[in-house]
């Protein structure tokens, strides 16, 4: 597609309940990065994949938090027993391999309410 | 590690005023800066970036940007803005050797105001 796509857009959930998030990346994107946007803070920085090398999972803040991707498609993010403070704009981008950081391309996320 | 500081969470300002977005970033090596803008429901979009070479980069809408080694700094700067510019910007940086992850400050909120 034209652009990065996640779905959904938003997505309201019960504390305790597991979530999946979807993202489409631009095709030919090898890389993919998952941010999260909490109100009034930063993006913080979740999870890298690059092709088949083994995904850099640094960002993520517990074991709750898991991603997949296979080969160079769609990605999941997936938040077991949610809690409140998972509340947050979950952002997903893409990049072609070579051309660094500039090369980003973001989508327009998705909204998690956890009630 | 690196870090980037946005000082002001809000800045309001009348239309066809001058505004200037500061921007402050630590790191220990060589640093790639950007700036994103982020339009309400939209996903985020790149303004401008700093690479190398010259210090003063401008980008889409009348946006530009003043690299400042010695403090540290990446201001953005519109002399005249538009009610259209109203979003939330963001400044990141990348180190050299930092696999291309980017580091994000808390945002600015530009508001706009006729």
């Amino acid at each position: 597609g034209a652009g990065v796509s996640q779905s959904p857009s938003n997505k309201v959930t019960e504390k305790g309940k597991d979530v999946e998030l979807r993202c489409d990346p631009i095709s030919g994107h090898t890389a993919l990065y998952w941010y999260r946007q909490r109100l009034g803070q930063g993006l913080e920085f979740l999870i890298y994949f690059q092709g088949n090398s083994a995904p850099d999972k640094s960002g993520l803040p517990s074991d709750r938090f898991s991603a997949e991707r296979t080969g160079e498609s769609v990605s999941t993010l997936t938040i077991q027993r949610t809690q409140q403070e998972d509340s947050a704009v979950y952002l997903c981008a893409s990049r072609p391999l070579l051309t660094g950081a500039y090369g980003y391309t973001f989508g327009s996320g998705t909204r998690l309410t956890v009630v | 590690a690196q870090s980037v500081t946005q000082l002001d969470s809000q800045v309001p300002v009348f239309e066809e005023a001058p505004v200037e977005l500061r921007c402050n970033y630590s790191s220990s090596v060589s640093v790639y800066l950007f700036w994103y803008v982020q339009y309400p429901n939209q996903g985020l979009q790149l303004l401008l970036k700093y690479l190398s070479g010259s210090t003063l980069v401008k980008g889409i809408n009348g946006f530009e940007a003043e690299f400042n080694k010695s403090q540290t700094s990446f201001h953005l700067r519109k002399p005249s803005v538009h009610i259209s510019d109203t979003a939330e910007y963001f400044c990141a940086v990348i180190s050299t050797g930092g696999g291309n992850k980017l580091t994000f400050g808390t945002g600015t909120q530009l508001k706009v105001e006729l």
